[in-house]
């Protein structure tokens, strides 16, 4: 079983669906994180779980909505969204939060398409 | 808030050397990560730096001046499996992460 792991790998869903990403890490680690990847752009921040706890939102809109039932499953559901919402979906898992050298282990990502 | 520069692309042939650079402006800094992206694909560690200096890993090397924000990779004896992107990262004085646009590498034969 791999690091990090996510699904689905592709998903193509209307603006009023219901839908939900799912990431699993099996390396023992306490951090788990949801990253945006646009075309182009820097990786952006979004959530962030510390031992299950929720230590940041980075201005998310509430059409994404994280769950983080345990320190080795993370959830985000997503509903209404926006064609502009489109793009990869990336989970990653560190060690904790606070220490600096530990870094992020990455799952391949969820390709989204809003229609 | 953080501003993390790097080129969009680069193209170099086999076997030879190629040199990415990155700036930053953050706010603190508690380390330098790069990481190594293939199409369709999972971005994976490379390497970390938080001292002044050279850490060399095989056919890369990573340096860091911290006084001159700045952080570059250097890939050895360049493999075509090496054409991938490469993003520079880092830890503000929060922890928090944040990443560049990352530099598109194409390997040539």
């Amino acid at each position: 079983e791999t690091g990090v792991t996510q699904t689905p790998r592709h998903l193509v869903m209307g603006m009023t669906n219901k839908k939900s990403l799912k990431c699993e890490q099996h390396l023992g680690h306490n951090a788990m994180y949801w990253y945006k990847q646009s075309a182009k752009k820097p990786l952006e921040l979004m959530f962030v779980y510390n031992f299950k706890e929720q230590t940041e939102n980075n201005s998310v809109p509430s059409r994404f909505s994280p769950e983080c039932p345990n320190s080795s499953h993370l959830f985000l559901h997503l509903h209404t969204l926006q064609p502009e919402d489109s793009a990869l979906y990336l989970c990653a898992s560190s060690q904790e939060t606070g220490k600096g050298s530990s870094p992020l282990h990455f799952g391949n990502g969820t390709r989204l398409t809003v229609t | 808030g953080q501003n993390i520069d790097q080129p969009t692309e680069m193209t170099a042939t086999e076997g030879a050397i190629v040199q990415i650079n990155c700036t930053y402006q953050t706010s603190g800094f508690n380390g330098l990560f790069w990481y190594q992206q293939h199409a369709g694909e999972a971005p994976t560690f490379l390497s970390y730096n938080v001292l002044d200096g050279l850490e060399e890993k095989g056919r890369f090397s990573s340096f860091l001046s911290r006084s001159k924000g700045y952080s570059y990779l250097l890939l050895k004896e360049l493999q075509m499996k090496d054409s991938a992107s490469y993003l520079c990262a880092v830890r503000d004085s929060d922890y928090k992460l944040s990443f560049g646009a990352g530099t598109t590498v194409t390997v040539r034969a």
